[in-house]
């Protein structure tokens, strides 16, 4: 079965910092990756996609970046964080359900989550 | 990807059924009409998919009409667990766009006892 694995669980980080998210994924290949996060009492933004190694979408903010090194590796990294960075960061891939071949949505499946807090 | 409208907010009590509505009036032929769960500090699960008329599971049913420029997320009998925020989202795996799956603000049901 397949599984995801996102690390580390809370952090704290002082403004002008770095940081490294991990999100590998167990049990496919090949997987649609993403990148979210949610703002106390807020919505999921989208932060960045990936169809393959290397193939990535960003669709925010440029103190942010996302790698993909291997197929099932998914990394989230800041040279320096801002007090806005702070929220709660989820990793996701992208299994297809639906009846027939080609028919069909992406459905998402989430890790536990990681939850950054920027002082 | 087609916008969906949802409500903000809705109540409910314990024992009953919820139905929540999403609007989809520009859904594309091949769009199929998936909706997910989100717990506090947890991440949005799937609850399930449809492309139309009646799809059930062990969680929920989902009532898509003809048109398909709506559907129904129905709960039966909610329990107080069933107290989270609810996404509508349409999309098609085949769509070169469909890799970019975006949320929205999702319908916040609160079960009181």
């Amino acid at each position: 079965s397949q599984t995801i694995h996102q690390w580390p669980a809370t952090l704290v980080q002082p403004v002008g910092s770095p940081l490294s998210l991990e999100c590998t994924v167990e049990g496919t290949s090949n997987p649609n990756l993403y990148w979210y996060r949610q703002a106390a009492g807020r919505g999921l933004q989208l932060l960045f996609y990936s169809i393959g190694i290397d193939q990535i979408s960003s669709e925010v903010p440029q103190n942010l970046s996302a790698s993909r090194p291997q197929d099932r590796q998914f990394i989230l990294s800041s040279k320096k964080l801002l007090l806005s960075d702070s929220g709660f960061y989820l990793c996701a891939w992208a299994s297809y359900r639906g009846q027939g071949v080609q028919a069909g949505a992406n459905v998402l499946t989430f890790g536990a989550g990681s939850r950054l807090t920027v002082l | 990807l087609a916008k969906t409208t949802q409500p903000i907010s809705m109540d409910s009590y314990e024992g009953q059924e919820v139905n929540i509505t999403c609007s989809h009036n520009n859904i594309a032929t091949n769009d199929y009409i998936t909706w997910y769960q989100q717990f506090p500090s947890q991440g949005p699960r799937f609850i399930i998919q449809g492309y139309k008329t009646k799809v059930t599971n062990e969680v929920a049913s989902l009532f898509i009409p003809a048109d398909r420029k709506s559907s129904t997320l129905s709960l039966p009998r909610v329990s107080l667990s069933d107290t989270a925020v609810y996404y509508c989202l349409v999309g098609d795996k085949s769509d070169s766009s469909a890799s970019k799956i975006i949320f929205g603000s999702g319908t916040r049901l609160s079960i009181r006892p």
